[in-house]
């Protein structure tokens, strides 16, 4: 158990829908980050929240967006969803910014789009 | 941008021998972090073994241990005395040592069979 908690593990929505998926990061890491791992492409870096501030983009769709808040807590929000939307959404947390931090990965929220 | 990459989409190893698997990297930067990360059918992704491009000495981790080849820009898993229980999906990854670079950059991965 990395201490990283993701909620909901499962999620199965129609094209077109909205839907929030939720990370609590380890007890007192202040950086979450959100990586996609999906058949077509792999795994790879969405979005990356520092203290509550926005710290870093990688291939996050324009329909996405995130944020993190005073506790803590990230959410991922996934809007106007399309198929190939469908894949396993990861965060992960560490201590802070520098690069000695590890990160741990939660266990992720699998998202089906049907 | 950098880019990782396993040329290795399946592996297969009997119980107790040893598996090499195979990773390279494209970067202009330096200073980085190299990683190993094991995903079971479970899809959680736990931490197998780091390397920091500054150091010399390669990274070992009781039965796993990786040759780091800087100049080649190559970052091999050695797993010894396979078990079952080594059957995972096997990332490579890289991270810039910049403070603004944290992400983690996968390869695609190597399906990791071991066989009783």
């Amino acid at each position: 158990d990395s201490g990283v908690t993701q909620t909901p593990k499962h999620l199965i929505t129609a094209t077109g829908q909205r839907v929030t998926l939720r990370c609590s990061p380890r007890s007192g890491d202040l950086s979450v980050y959100w990586y996609q791992q999906s058949l077509d492409q792999g795994l790879q870096f969405l979005i990356q929240y520092y203290n509550g501030e926005e710290r870093a983009k990688g291939n996050i769709l324009e329909r996405f967006s995130a944020q993190q808040f005073p506790d803590l807590h990230s959410e991922l929000n996934l809007s106007s969803l399309e198929l190939g939307d469908s894949a396993l959404y990861f965060c992960a947390s560490s201590v802070g910014l520098a690069d000695t931090y590890e990160q741990y990965f939660g266990p992720g929220t699998r998202l089906t789009v049907t | 941008a950098q880019t990782v990459t396993q040329s290795q989409p399946e592996m297969s190893v009997q119980e107790a021998e040893t598996v090499t698997l195979s990773c390279t990297y494209d970067t202009s930067e330096s200073d980085y972090y190299l990683f190993w990360y094991k995903q079971p059918p479970s899809r959680q992704m736990i931490l197998v073994i780091r390397q920091e491009a500054y150091k010399q000495q390669n990274a070992t981790e009781n039965r796993f241990s990786v040759n780091f080849q800087k100049a080649a820009k190559s970052f091999s898993l050695k797993i010894s005395d396979s078990q079952l229980g080594d059957a995972a999906m096997y990332f490579c990854a890289y991270r810039s040592a910049r403070s603004s670079g944290s992400r983690l950059t996968f390869g695609e991965g190597t399906q990791l069979t071991v066989n009783p």
